[in-house]
């Protein structure tokens, strides 16, 4: 089975735009989450996704959204980056909701000048 | 809220040598507990799951002991090599809240010495 895969792998964004990153889960895999690493913070919560619906979501700021479609792709986006977004955006997905194995893909570098 | 520690932050050995890596939780009424390795500017790659009601899982020279009561998981990886090197994170999901988001420690960054 093919593993998480996440695109872009890398991407340079000026202060002030947006930007939208894309996570395909592993194939049967309902339970999409998205995680930001940070030097100074580490792995921080983002959102998770089941069935389209936004199950939970972090203590980030709204410029953070993202949605799920009905074949459990995933997509977030940040409007209005700031210096401080620059960081490594990681999408995990499981089989279902609760206390499954997480699958990590190999994130988006996002870097914010 | 959970709370995730892991000890030590580095570690660097010999190869050849056993490692033990620790961590310790705050609220012991999770789902499960997860291990996971991270190299350089890299994802996360899954190496050991525990249920709650596991005290021990073993993967080939990985072997993870979790005492949920004391909040304490424990990994093992006998006889290290230098491919081993990365940082290694725990992560628990707890339960009650409906909340199934992981909860990671800050790491422990492994150093194997050819």
């Amino acid at each position: 089975k093919a593993g998480v895969t996440q695109t872009p792998r890398y991407l340079i964004k000026t202060r002030g735009q947006q930007v939208t990153l894309s996570c395909s889960p592993i194939s049967g895999h309902r339970s999409v989450s998205w995680y930001q690493q940070t030097p100074g913070q580490g792995l921080q919560f983002l959102f998770e996704y089941f069935s389209e619906t936004q199950r939970n979501k972090g203590n980030f700021p709204g410029r953070f959204s993202g949605r799920q479609f009905s074949n459990s792709r995933s997509e977030m986006n940040v409007s209005t980056l700031e210096l401080g977004d620059s960081a490594l955006y990681l999408c995990a997905s499981s089989l279902e909701r609760g206390g499954y194995e997480q699958y990590f893909g190999p994130g988006t570098r996002l870097t914010v000048t | 809220k959970q709370e995730v520690t892991q000890i030590p932050a580095a570690l660097s050995v010999p190869e050849g040598e056993n490692l033990v890596l620790n961590c310790s939780f705050t609220d012991s009424a999770i789902y499960n507990l997860q291990w996971f390795r991270q190299d350089p500017g890299k994802g996360l790659t899954s190496l050991l799951l525990i249920q709650s009601s596991q005290r021990e899982q073993t993967s080939g020279r990985l072997n993870a002991s979790l005492d949920k009561s004391s909040g304490r998981s424990t990994l093992y990886i006998a006889a290290s090599q230098p491919g081993d090197s990365a940082t290694y994170l725990c992560a628990v999901i707890g339960v009650g809240s409906n909340d199934y988001k992981l909860s990671f420690g800050a790491g422990t960054t492994v150093t194997v010495r050819a």
